[in-house]
């Protein structure tokens, strides 16, 4: 079984650009989450998407937008980028998502904005 | 916020010695997940302690979770240089959630 997928896996960017990063989950998976991960704040939530629902929301600006496919697949989205917007970008699925499941993570997407 | 902590925030031992980082959380919870991380990359599911556990083995892993403490401590035995990583806990955050929230990770490495 092929594992979670992120496209792409570096992206350079500037200021008030803005980015689409792409995930794919782990087939028959219909949960996804986003995660961003900095060396200040460490990991933190995003948002969840279940059958392109999303059920959980973090505590991130209208600049980070995402959606779900009926395949399952996922994009986030971030407009206006700014420099603090410099992470890396993890996606995670899971069967059903929910608070007795284990997530399976991507490499991530290395994001740099100048 | 509800992020919890980990301790130490690094850990440099030697390779055969036994490794041992400390987890706290703050609210309830249904269970408790220790995750890898290889640097720069995605992390990886280690292991997953239910609230009525107080102690799971998995290989040279062994997790305990004390409720009342609200804490974990992940021990790896007879370390390898190939587990130099970051660790962290994570948690779901409170009933009916989808967000798991991690905590800050150690970082550990292992000298050949």
């Amino acid at each position: 079984k092929a594992g979670v997928t992120q496209t792409p896996r570096y992206l350079i960017k500037t200021r008030g650009q803005q980015v689409t990063l792409s995930c794919s989950p782990i087939s028959g998976h219909r949960s996804v989450s986003w995660y961003q991960q900095t060396p200040g704040q460490g990991l933190q939530f995003l948002f969840e998407y279940f059958s392109e629902t999303q059920r959980n929301k973090g505590n991130f600006p209208g600049r980070f937008s995402g959606r779900q496919f009926s395949n399952s697949r996922s994009e986030m989205n971030v407009s206006t980028l700014e420099l603090g917007d410099s992470a890396l970008y993890l996606c995670a699925s899971s069967q059903m998502g929910g608070p007795n499941e284990k997530l399976f993570f991507g490499s991530g997407t290395q994001l740099s904005v100048l | 916020s509800q992020q919890g902590e980990e301790d130490p925030q690094a850990l440099s031992i030697q390779e055969g010695e036994n490794a041992t980082m400390n987890c706290s959380y703050k609210t309830s919870i249904n269970n408790l997940q220790w995750y890898r991380q290889n640097s720069g990359r995605g992390l990886v599911h280690l292991i997953l302690i239910r609230s009525n556990e107080r102690e799971k083995h998995s290989g040279r892993l062994r997790v305990t979770l004390d409720t009342s403490k609200k804490s974990s401590s992940l021990l790896i035995t007879a370390s390898r240089a190939a587990d130099t990583a970051s660790y962290f806990c994570a948690h779901y955050s409170g009933a009916g959630s989808y967000q798991l929230t991690f905590g800050k990770g150690t970082k550990l490495s292992v000298i050949p």
